[in-house]
């Protein structure tokens, strides 16, 4: 079946370093991959998004890559701060309108 | 503009008890999602609604959880003869069909005795 899988799963980098979350996904047919961030005690929200007509898309200090070729996917933060540290999901898009997600990677910012 | 709402925010309960968790999806969204997400763990998919469509029920995880959306707008997820694996925290997002985004609600911590 479809699936997204997400590396790692826990990321620990230095304040002000970059750090890089990577995704595979299985269906050729997906289109939109997004990214969600989630705090703490909260629901996961939107951070930025990309389709599949384009292979690049920044906003400010993130920026998400796509190499539908390789069916891989990926998310960059820039010059880390402090509340940069949450849990980080990807997805694909799959039939029907609904997403499949990755298992998520917690991301920790060392002072 | 109001997000995706969800009540409880917190519900203890004690095994065998049946629960009602609610959700209030974003005004217009005709999409609705059920997720359950485990201590430290990611998104497990429970129920879809959209418009007037048949429920997808694929990730309900027993005949126990069941789900119903009135109106074409609030859900409420059941959970009859609570067990202790079901303790979690209960995610609800919303979309404006057919587009993908989700917006998600501040979720329902559940825990059982």
């Amino acid at each position: 079946g479809e699936n997204v899988e997400q590396h790692p799963s826990t990321l620990s980098v230095q304040e002000g370093d970059s750090a890089v979350i990577k995704c595979t996904y299985s269906d050729s047919a997906s289109n939109y991959f997004p990214w969600y961030k989630q705090e703490l005690g909260k629901g996961p929200q939107l951070i930025i998004d990309i389709r599949s007509n384009v292979g690049e898309k920044k906003d400010q200090r993130i920026a998400v890559t796509l190499n539908k070729t390789a069916k891989h996917f990926s998310l960059h933060i820039t010059e880390t701060q402090p509340e940069d540290s949450a849990v980080y999901f990807c997805a694909a898009s799959g039939s029907n309108y609904q997403l499949i997600w990755g298992a998520g990677t917690k991301l920790i910012i060392k002072p | 503009g109001a997000g995706v709402s969800q009540s409880p925010s917190n519900k203890v309960t004690e095994k065998g008890k049946d629960v009602e968790l609610r959700c209030d999806p974003i005004s217009g969204h005709t999409a609705l999602y059920w997720y359950r997400q485990s201590l430290g763990q990611g998104l497990e998919f429970l129920i879809y609604f959209q418009g007037n469509s048949a429920p997808d029920k694929s990730g309900l995880p027993s005949d126990r959880f069941s789900a119903e959306r009135t109106g074409g707008s609030v859900s409420t997820l059941t959970i009859q003869r609570t067990q202790q694996e079901d303790s979690a925290v209960y995610l609800c997002a919303s979309s404006f069909w057919p587009k993908y985004e989700q917006y998600f609600g501040p979720g329902t911590r559940l825990t059982v005795t």
